[in-house]
C-alpha cells in the first residue's frame, strides 16, 4: 500500500464548477499535512498547509481528519488557471523532515 | 525576493559521466531537500541536510549517489557515472528549521537531467 494515496484523475470540469480531491495517509504517526500544486511537472508550490480544525485561503478550503487519516482540498468557483496537478504532502516529522508525496490529481478546467 | 536557486537548469550527460547539480537555498534557510521525479512518477524523497551534515539519507540509492551542504556555498547532489535510468528532474527544497512551524519546504525550479 502506498504511504499517500491520490485518485490521479484527470478531473475535468467547467469553469465556476466546485471540485473536491481527497487523499488518504498509512502512517498515523505524520504529524503535517501539505496540498502542493504542480504545473506541468515544474517545481511544486505550496497550496496551503492542513490543519485539524481545517483552513481557508480564498476559495481554497483543506481539511484533515486524523482519527480517519484522511485529507480533503474543495475548490469553489474554478478558473482556468486552476489547471495542475495537485499534490497531497505529508510530513512524518520525528526530526525527520521527510515529505511523502502522493502522485497528484490532474485537475482540468474547461471553458 | 530570492528563492531556492538550482542550476543547471537543464543537463546532459552520456552514460558514465558524472553530474553535478547545484542548489543554494532561500536566504534564512538552513535546511536543504533533495527528491527526484522519475518521468510520469510522483516526487521522492532522496536526501535531507544541514550545513556540514547529512541528517537523513535514506531515498539515496546506495551507489554512484552522494551529497553535500558545505559550509560555504551551495548543496552538491553528485550522480557518478550516470545511466540512462538517472534522467529525472532533480528538486531541491528548503526550510527555515525542522521543528514543527518552521518545516514548510520550499521548491527550487529543479534540474532536468538527460543521459543519452
Amino acid at each position: 500500500r502506498k504511504e499517500v494515496e491520490q485518485d490521479p484523475g484527470p478531473f475535468n470540469v467547467p469553469e465556476g464548477a466546485t471540485v473536491a480531491f481527497n487523499c488518504t495517509y498509512s502512517n498515523s504517526a505524520s504529524q503535517s499535512f501539505f496540498w502542493y500544486r504542480q504545473d506541468c511537472r515544474k517545481e511544486p508550490k505550496l497550496l496551503m498547509s492542513v490543519y485539524s480544525s481545517g483552513n481557508e485561503d480564498g476559495r481554497f478550503t483543506a481539511q484533515l481528519n486524523r482519527a480517519s487519516q484522511y485529507i480533503s482540498l474543495l475548490i469553489r468557483d474554478s478558473k482556468l488557471s486552476d489547471s495542475a496537478t495537485y499534490l497531497c504532502v505529508v510530513n512524518r516529522g520525528g526530526g525527520g523532515n521527510k515529505l511523502t508525496f502522493g502522485t497528484g490529481t490532474q485537475l482540468k478546467v474547461e471553458l | 525576493n530570492a528563492g531556492v536557486m538550482q542550476n543547471p537548469r537543464h543537463l546532459v550527460r552520456r552514460r558514465g559521466q558524472e553530474a553535478r547539480l547545484r542548489c543554494s537555498p532561500m536566504k534564512g534557510h538552513s535546511h536543504v531537500y533533495w527528491y527526484r521525479q522519475l518521468p510520469e512518477e510522483g516526487l521522492k524523497f532522496m536526501v535531507y541536510l544541514q550545513k556540514e551534515n547529512i541528517i537523513d539519507e535514506s531515498g539515496m540509492p546506495k551507489e554512484r549517489f552522494s551529497a553535500e551542504f558545505p559550509k560555504e556555498g551551495p548543496s552538491i547532489l553528485r550522480i557518478q557515472q550516470v545511466v540512462r535510468g538517472d534522467s529525472a528532474a532533480y528538486f531541491c527544497a528548503s526550510s527555515q528549521a525542522g521543528g514543527v512551524g518552521q518545516e514548510t519546504q520550499y521548491f527550487g525550479p529543479g534540474t532536468r537531467l538527460l543521459v543519452l
